[in-house]
């Protein structure tokens, strides 16, 4: 079974600081990785994910990701913050190669603040 | 193009009666999901659809939940005799692929609450 740690359940940054989110995955074989973010009222949208391809993976809005197996991490970074990254992010796993669309097994989530 | 819709948006239910809650996944996806988020929780997994066929429910909580996707398109999810637990955003999520890499494109969500 797969599973996720987010740690910091509240991330608070000055507009313009770096974000960094954590995660950690616990798995048997190196999953897939996923980071969304949830706006108030709405859905998740996908910032970015890693399939085994390139361990650094850049996403939207400025995001990226790097995979790091020795570290069983995949942490969201941003350069510099802006007030409209404020928001809840979840880290999320899924089973690789399963030969069908897999579930995910999420994180419980950063709420990132951006002050100015 | 449109996203998954899900209706209603919100939902309000007596204790004890039955809802249904209704997915539009985006057109020609052929796998669906259906999750429930707790407030203050990460979404958890409650079933999947790969076209019309439910191929893993171990997420549904109770026998009073049930899934169906008959024509491969729209899913509801029926919830029987709510009880309080059952409050929750009831998140729907499509995907074109049939593997584990795909994108999940997810709904804006049924927010249920049972009184």
């Amino acid at each position: 079974a797969q599973s996720v740690t987010q740690l910091g359940s509240h991330v608070s940054v000055s507009e313009g600081a770096l974000v960094l989110l954590r995660c950690n995955y616990s798995s048997s074989v190196p999953p897939y990785l996923f980071w969304y973010v949830q706006y108030p009222n709405q859905g998740l949208q996908l910032l970015l994910k890693y399939t085994s391809a390139a361990t650094l993976v850049k996403g939207i809005n400025g995001f990226e990701a790097e995979f790091k197996k020795s570290e069983t991490s995949f942490h969201l970074t941003k350069p510099s913050a802006h007030m409209s990254d404020a928001a809840e992010y979840f880290c999320a796993v899924s089973a690789p190669n399963t030969g069908t669309a897999s579930k995910l097994t999420f994180g419980t989530g950063t709420r990132l603040q951006v002050t100015l | 193009g449109a996203g998954v819709s899900q209706s209603p948006r919100y939902k309000v239910a007596k204790r004890g009666q039955d809802v249904a809650l209704r997915c539009d996944p985006i057109s020609g996806h052929v796998s669906l999901f259906w999750y429930q988020q707790a407030l203050g929780q990460g979404p958890e997994f409650l079933t999947y659809f790969q076209n019309e066929a439910q191929l893993d429910k171990s997420g549904l909580p109770s026998d009073r939940f049930f899934a169906e996707r008959p024509e491969g398109s729209v899913s509801t999810l029926k919830i029987q005799r709510t009880q309080q637990e059952d409050s929750a955003v009831y998140l729907c999520a499509s995907s074109p692929l049939l593997t584990s890499a795909g994108t999940q494109y997810f709904g804006p969500g049924t927010r249920l609450l049972v009184l």
